[in-house]
């Protein structure tokens, strides 16, 4: 298995342009996870996603911030207009369904390091 | 809620030397326990996991961990430190799809 696949990998991009930041989970998982890491605030979860289905984005900072999950194999996380302060390194981890092998295990991806000018 | 803390955000070892990472929850139902590592510019890595069953868990690297319900504790061992180990650690709790992560331990060792 390729494990989670995140792209792109690292991003620089200018105050209040669009980011896309794309996920590709591992096959046969049905949660997906985005967080966020940075020295001021560790990692925080964003918003999570259980068979597509959006369950608790309390995590997203604001409305410039959102995600989606078109099917099982992909998810985005958009942010517009970006912001200097939404520099940091998003990780999008998946899970497999509850009593499956490798259940209840967060498998992250190799993170998109975004920097925003 | 549950929560996860991770005493000691930094702890340097000299190569060789025991290493002894710690990790407290906070929950009156044991939840999943988890360690990751992190090493720089990658994702968490799965190190061990407590789910049910033994409480002495072993890992990949060498490293091991103890469940122990009566001080809620889950932390995190290893015999002699490699220079290789050399990354930050983090301790996570898991309530079905709820998880939650430890501040982190960045482990320092010393040649």
């Amino acid at each position: 298995d390729a494990g989670v696949i995140q792209s792109p990998r690292h991003e620089v991009t200018e105050m209040g342009q669009e980011v896309t930041l794309r996920c590709k989970p591992i096959s046969g998982h049905n949660s997906l996870f985005w967080y966020r890491q940075t020295m001021m605030r560790g990692l925080e979860l964003l918003i999570y996603f259980n068979n597509n289905v959006p369950i608790d984005d309390s995590g997203m900072p604001e409305d410039r911030f959102s995600a989606k999950m078109p099917n099982a194999s992909f998810s985005t996380l958009k942010i517009q207009p970006s912001e200097p302060r939404d520099s940091a390194v998003y990780f999008c981890a998946s899970k497999g369904p509850n009593r499956a092998s490798g259940a209840n295990v967060l498998t992250f991806g190799a993170g998109s390091r975004l920097t925003v000018l | 809620a549950q929560s996860v803390t991770q005493l000691g955000s930094h702890v340097s070892v000299s190569e060789g030397a025991l290493v002894l990472l710690r990790c407290n929850y906070s929950s009156s139902v044991p939840p999943y326990l988890f360690w990751y590592v992190q090493y720089p510019n990658q994702g968490l890595q799965l190190l061990l996991k407590y789910t049910t069953g033994a409480t002495l868990v072993k890992g990949i690297n060498g490293f091991e961990a103890e469940f122990k319900k009566s001080e809620t504790s889950f932390h995190l061992t290893k015999p002699s430190a490699h220079m290789s180990d050399a990354a930050e650690y983090f301790c996570a709790a898991s309530t079905g799809n709820q998880f939650y992560f430890g501040t982190g331990t960045s482990l320092t060792v010393i040649p």
